[in-house]
């Protein structure tokens, strides 16, 4: 399996403009979650997924943030307006339905907002 | 909500020494698991080990082990025969029935040659 794939890897953009983040969750996998890490804050949840409905988004910081799983196999995370504030390491994550099933990351997007 | 507090921002330790990276948590179930992952400098987070709550042997993978204390909350990582390449952050993480995961602050471990 090709594990967690989140695209792009790297994205810089200018304060103000859209910026979409997607994750593709390892096949079979019931639950996605999604996560900004940020030396102030460490690792937040934003929002996490089952069967692509989305079950606590109390993590996303406000409304300029969107999540959405149309299928088991793709996610969005989307930013707009973007703000240098939200300038962050942004991961996907990945499980198995079950208590005890273990989350699997994706590499990160590193998103630069100028 | 449950909390995980991870109380050693830094540690560091000679190569092929020991070393015991502390977690605590809080909670009010019974049922839940406990995870440390790792966190190379590529940023990419690595399962570790992983720990059910109901059983009460600690978790082993190679020369990583878990000391789990359910009734103390505690759910340190030790980590024997420290290699270069065991240098990392390392996230304790707890995951609750409703599948919700909860992580630590960090802890950034340094190998000395």
């Amino acid at each position: 399996d090709a594990g967690v794939i989140q695209s792009p890897r790297h994205e810089v953009t200018e304060m103000g403009q859209e910026v979409t983040l997607r994750c593709k969750p390892i096949s079979g996998h019931d639950y996605l979650f999604w996560y900004r890490q940020t030396m102030m804050r460490g690792l937040e949840l934003l929002i996490y997924f089952n069967n692509n409905v989305p079950i606590d988004d109390s993590g996303m910081p406000e409304d300029r943030f969107s999540a959405k799983m149309p299928n088991a196999s793709f996610s969005t995370l989307k930013i707009q307006p973007s703000e240098p504030r939200d300038s962050a390491v942004y991961f996907c994550a990945s499980s198995l339905a079950g208590g005890g099933e273990t989350q699997y990351f994706g590499p990160g997007t590193r998103l630069l907002v100028l | 909500a449950q909390t995980v507090t991870q109380s050693q921002p830094e540690m560091s330790v000679q190569e092929a020494e020991t070393v015991t990276l502390s977690c605590t948590y809080d909670t009010s179930e019974s049922d839940y698991y406990l995870f440390w992952y790792k966190q190379p400098p590529s940023r990419q987070m690595i399962l570790v080990i992983r720990q059910e709550a109901y059983k009460q042997q600690n978790a082993t993978e190679n020369r990583f082990s878990v000391n789990f204390q359910k009734a103390a909350k505690s759910f340190s990582l030790k980590i024997s025969d420290s290699q270069l390449g065991d240098a990392a952050m390392y996230f304790c993480a707890y995951r609750s029935a409703t599948s919700q995961f909860y992580f630590g602050t960090g802890t950034s471990l340094t190998v000395i040659p």
